[in-house]
């Protein structure tokens, strides 16, 4: 059975940076064809995709957002993590982490972890 | 970036009634196009995946359609827990969401 959960911070700053982790299990993202995103959603808005990370280590990120965004793994960890530097108010939002199936729809999320960002 | 036009934004049916709800590409994803449901206070969930597959565990009154730019989603007999927010997303070029559909019961 496949999990997801997110952990980090429910309150940043302006000009902070976010790092969220994303801790799974029933997959290793060691094995062919694997691969994590991270998903926001701003309260009652729509979904936005953020990042991936594959199983080789390849990594995509959002054009929009791309400046402002890491993505790493650790493996032995089954950890994902996501680095958001310069945090402004309109970054409030649920952040999710998700397994991808195939080549780009996420079949398994997590919970989702709600972060406000305000002085 | 590819745009993801939903339509329309609210959608009210009754229970037992077909509700179809459209999907538009503002260029080709071929056939890489996935919906998900969300309820309030959840995380979403996959119902589709390659435009028209049911997901695991997915009942069969959810069916998708389309290819290329124009995409719908049908649920054949809306039950009680079908009410929710409908989202359809591409993954042929980066990822796009769109804005989504809200099934409201009428």
């Amino acid at each position: 059975q496949i999990t997801l959960k997110e952990s980090g911070p429910t309150l940043v700053k302006p000009t902070q940076t976010l790092t969220l982790t994303c801790t799974f299990s029933g997959f290793s993202l060691s094995t062919s064809g694997v691969g994590v995103g991270w998903i926001r959603q701003p309260p009652g808005k729509a979904l936005e995709w953020l990042a991936l990370i594959y199983w080789d280590d390849d990594k995509r990120y959002s054009p929009s957002l791309k400046s402002r965004l890491t993505i790493t793994k650790d493996t032995s960890k089954n950890q994902v993590v996501l680095t958001m530097t310069n945090m402004d108010p309109v970054d409030t939002a649920t952040y999710y982490c998700a397994h991808l199936l195939g080549r780009g729809a996420f079949d398994i999320w997590g919970q989702g972890t709600m972060v406000t960002v305000s002085s | 970036e590819i745009v993801m036009t939903q339509s329309p934004a609210t959608l009210s049916v009754s229970p037992g009634e077909r509700a179809t709800l459209s999907c538009r590409a503002s260029q080709s994803v071929s056939s890489n196009l996935a919906w998900y449901q969300q309820k309030p206070g959840q995380a979403p969930r996959l119902l589709i995946y390659g435009a028209s597959t049911r997901a695991t565990g997915i009942p069969a009154r959810f069916s998708g359609s389309g290819s290329g730019t124009e995409f719908t989603l049908t649920i054949s007999s809306l039950q009680s827990e079908d009410f929710a927010v409908y989202y359809c997303q591409q993954y042929n070029n980066w990822i796009t969401f769109g804005q989504g559909t809200r099934l409201e019961i009428k």
